[in-house]
């Protein structure tokens, strides 16, 4: 079955770091990957898009890569703030078809 | 503009009690989506629709059913409602226009439900 794996474990880094967080699928061959942010208690707030004939996307201080033959997407953050604390949620989905697979999200936590 | 809004925003529920879920969004998107999160979970999808008269299941459908008659509206209605039922419900809407899709979600606050 199609599978999405995020580390569920939390995420500390220093402020100022670039934290990396990472996104895994098995079984699935998706048109597009995204990450969003989810402060709790609210819902996720999307954050980017990348295709899959694209193998970065950049957005001021984010950045997403998304490697189909690994299966991958790393998530990075620059120049890490305590305000970017959040848990990282990736999703994705096919060509053909409007049913998202999101996966469990991973928690950051800077620390200032 | 609000964006997507929720009623009730907490609710809590007796076992074999219905209820509908109101989700209305005021951005003109065709597309709209129903998942539920359950603690250290992801979204799983329930219910979406592609337009005004059209929804398909999801992955974890049973148990609720969907309407759209509007553009705006989304309810979702549970029906003799379980503890298994408890969660945390978001509404989400996008707009997909043209061929190149974008796929931009926009989330509602979400609806905390809890079946005893």
């Amino acid at each position: 079955s199609q599978k999405i794996e995020q580390n569920s474990e939390a995420l500390n880094i220093q402020e100022g770091k670039t934290a990396t967080l990472t996104c895994n699928y098995t079984n699935y061959s998706p048109a597009y990957l995204q990450w969003y942010r989810q402060d709790p208690g609210r819902g996720p707030v999307f954050l980017l898009l990348i295709r899959e004939n694209e193998k970065e996307k950049r957005k001021e201080r984010l950045k997403v890569t998304f490697d189909t033959t690994l299966k991958q997407s790393l998530f990075h953050i620059t120049a890490s703030q305590p305000a970017d604390s959040a848990t990282y949620l990736c999703a994705l989905v096919g060509s053909g078809t409007y049913k998202y697979i999101f996966g469990t999200g991973t928690r950051l936590k800077v620390l200032a | 503009n609000a964006g997507v809004t929720q009623t009730p925003k907490f609710r809590i529920l007796k076992i074999g009690q219905s209820m509908t879920l109101q989700c209305t969004q005021d951005m003109n998107h065709n597309y709209m989506y129903w998942y539920r999160q359950d603690p250290g979970m992801g979204l799983k999808l329930i219910y979406y629709s592609v337009g005004a008269g059209i929804t398909d299941k999801g992955e974890v459908p049973n148990g609720y059913n969907v309407s759209r008659s509007t553009t705006e509206d989304f309810p979702l209605r549970l029906e003799l409602a379980a503890p298994s039922q408890t969660s945390v419900y978001f509404c989400a809407s996008s707009s997909q226009t043209t061929s190149v899709r974008t796929d931009t979600q926009y989330f509602g606050p979400g609806t905390r439900l809890t079946v005893l």
